[in-house]
């Protein structure tokens, strides 16, 4: 299994730019969410999806846009890129599935997209 | 709305001594709680999970506990090693079901010298 994987690891833009983050899982996960991590801020929430078809917002979605036709395919797009953008973009996914003991709905994360908007 | 605080943001011991990392957050009304490890420029790896009616999870060296009527959790090395030198982050899940959804603290760097 690859588990989570995010395209591309780096990308530098400009200013006004558009571009996306892509996020692939293969568990059959349910749950899929984005967030950005900032030096000190820890990490935040973004946008997140309980399922195809169906995306809310988190805690800072201001500026991105995402959708879900897919149960594998989660991308977070950035329609006009700011400096304040910049930062590091993690992918997760997870079950829906409650279950206790098998720790099913223990999340897992992509490697990180790292994104610099000048 | 829930915060979570992780204190302190930087520590720094030698090698074998025990430490503790806390947490805490501000709503009890919580689902789980999770501890995660991050290596620099890494992703996140998951460590522990502690759901909501459990107060405590262990596994090998590690000991995660929570109080939900203080608001607290701590994670607990044993015999530090330098391999355990990464930031540690807690997170919780709000509510009574499973969101997905984290509000995370933001991080315990730990520096484990040889």
């Amino acid at each position: 299994n690859a588990g989570v994987t995010q395209t591309p690891k780096f990308q530098v833009l400009k200013t006004g730019q558009s571009m996306t983050l892509q996020c692939a899982q293969d568990m059959n996960h349910e749950y899929m969410s984005w967030y950005r991590q900032d030096p000190g801020m820890g990490l935040r929430l973004i946008h997140y999806s309980v399922g195809a078809g169906i995306t809310d917002q988190g805690e800072v979605p201001n500026g991105y846009n995402v959708s879900r036709s897919t149960t594998e395919d989660f991308p977070l797009r950035l329609l006009s890129a700011a400096p304040s953008q910049t930062s590091v973009y993690f992918c997760a996914s997870s079950t829906r599935d409650a279950a206790i003991r098998s720790g099913a709905n223990v999340l897992t994360f992509g490697a990180g997209s790292r994104l610099t908007v000048l | 709305k829930q915060e979570v605080t992780q204190i302190p943001a930087a520590l720094s011991v030698p090698e074998g001594e025990n430490l503790v990392l806390n947490c805490s957050f501000t709503d009890s009304a919580i689902y789980n709680l999770q501890w995660f490890r991050q290596d620099p420029g890494k992703g996140l790896t998951s460590l522990l999970l502690i759901q909501s009616s459990q107060r405590e999870q262990t596994s090998g060296r590690l000991n995660a506990s929570l109080d939900k009527s203080s608001g607290r959790s701590t994670l607990y090395i044993a015999a530090s090693q330098p391999g355990d030198s990464a930031t540690y982050l807690c997170a919780v899940m709000s509510g009574s079901s499973n969101t997905g959804k984290l509000i995370f603290g933001q991080g315990t760097t730990l520096q484990v010298k040889p």
